[in-house]
C-alpha cells in the first residue's frame, strides 16, 4: 500500500483554462475528501465522498468546481475557467468506513496549482 | 460555526527545550480533536488524537489533553529534537460530521 496518491504534483495553467486533478485513495478506504490549502493557512474542506456518493460540499466549492468519484475508487477534481485566486495546494485524503468522527484521515502530498 | 485557533509561529527552540503549542476551539457538541504534522516535503500525518473530554492523546513523545472546560487541546513535548522541525496543525471533527476543520498551523524550528 503506497498511501494516497495525487496526480499531478504540480500544475501551472493560464487563467481561464480548465484543470483536472486525480486522487487515488488507499485501497479499501470508502471515504475520500478534498481540501484546499493556501500559503500560511490550514487546509479548508471542499467536499467528501462515501464510496461514489458525494455526501457533503463546502460553500467554498463554487460552481466552477466539480468533483467525481464514479466507481467509488479514484476521484477527480475539476476547476473550470481558472482564476488567480484558485492558486493553492489541493489535498486529497481518505479514511476507512469503520469508526466514528475520530477516525484518522490519511493525506496525499497534494497538487500545487499555480494560475498565471 | 466550528473554528480552531492556534498560536502563531514560527516557534524557535533549542534542542531539548520544552514545547507548548496552544490550540483552542469553538464547536457545538463533542468534537474529536487532532494534531497533524507536516514535515518538509511531505504530506500531512496524524500525530495524535483525542475523542472525548479528558482523553490524552500521545505519540512520539508528544502529548495533548482534551480540555472541554477550557475548549483547548494544547500540544506539549518535554524535549524537542531537530527532527521535530515541522508545521503542526490542530484540527477538529465536529460531532456527526467527517470533515476536518484546521487551524492555521504553527511552524516549529528546532536548532541544534
Amino acid at each position: 500500500d503506497t498511501g494516497v496518491s495525487q496526480d499531478p504534483r504540480h500544475k501551472i495553467t493560464k487563467r481561464g483554462q480548465n484543470v483536472t486533478f486525480r486522487c487515488d485513495p488507499i485501497s479499501e478506504h470508502n471515504r475520500l475528501y478534498w481540501y484546499r490549502q493556501t500559503l500560511g493557512q490550514g487546509p479548508e474542506f471542499l467536499t467528501y465522498f462515501q464510496n461514489e456518493a458525494q455526501l457533503e460540499k463546502s460553500r467554498l466549492l463554487s460552481d466552477r468546481f466539480s468533483a467525481e468519484r464514479p466507481k467509488g475508487s479514484f476521484s477527480t477534481l475539476e476547476i473550470q475557467r481558472t482564476e488567480q485566486g484558485d492558486s493553492a495546494m489541493y489535498l486529497c485524503a481518505s479514511s476507512p468506513l469503520r469508526g466514528g468522527g475520530g477516525t484518522e484521515a490519511f493525506f496525499g502530498q497534494g497538487t500545487r496549482l499555480t494560475v498565471v | 460555526g466550528n473554528s480552531v485557533t492556534q498560536m502563531e509561529g514560527p516557534v524557535t527552540l533549542s534542542e531539548e527545550a520544552f514545547l507548548t503549542i496552544n490550540c483552542t476551539y469553538t464547536a457545538t457538541g463533542y468534537p474529536s480533536l487532532f494534531w497533524y504534522v507536516q514535515y518538509p516535503g511531505e504530506g500531512l500525518q496524524l500525530l495524535l488524537k483525542a475523542t472525548k473530554a479528558d482523553d490524552k492523546g500521545s505519540n512520539k513523545g508528544f502529548e495533548a489533553t482534551y480540555r472541554k472546560e477550557t475548549t483547548s487541546f494544547h500540544l506539549e513535548k518535554g524535549s524537542v529534537q531537530v527532527s521535530d522541525s515541522a508545521v503542526y496543525f490542530c484540527a477538529l471533527s465536529p460531532t456527526g460530521r467527517r470533515a476536518l476543520t484546521f487551524g492555521s498551523g504553527t511552524r516549529l524550528q528546532v536548532q541544534p
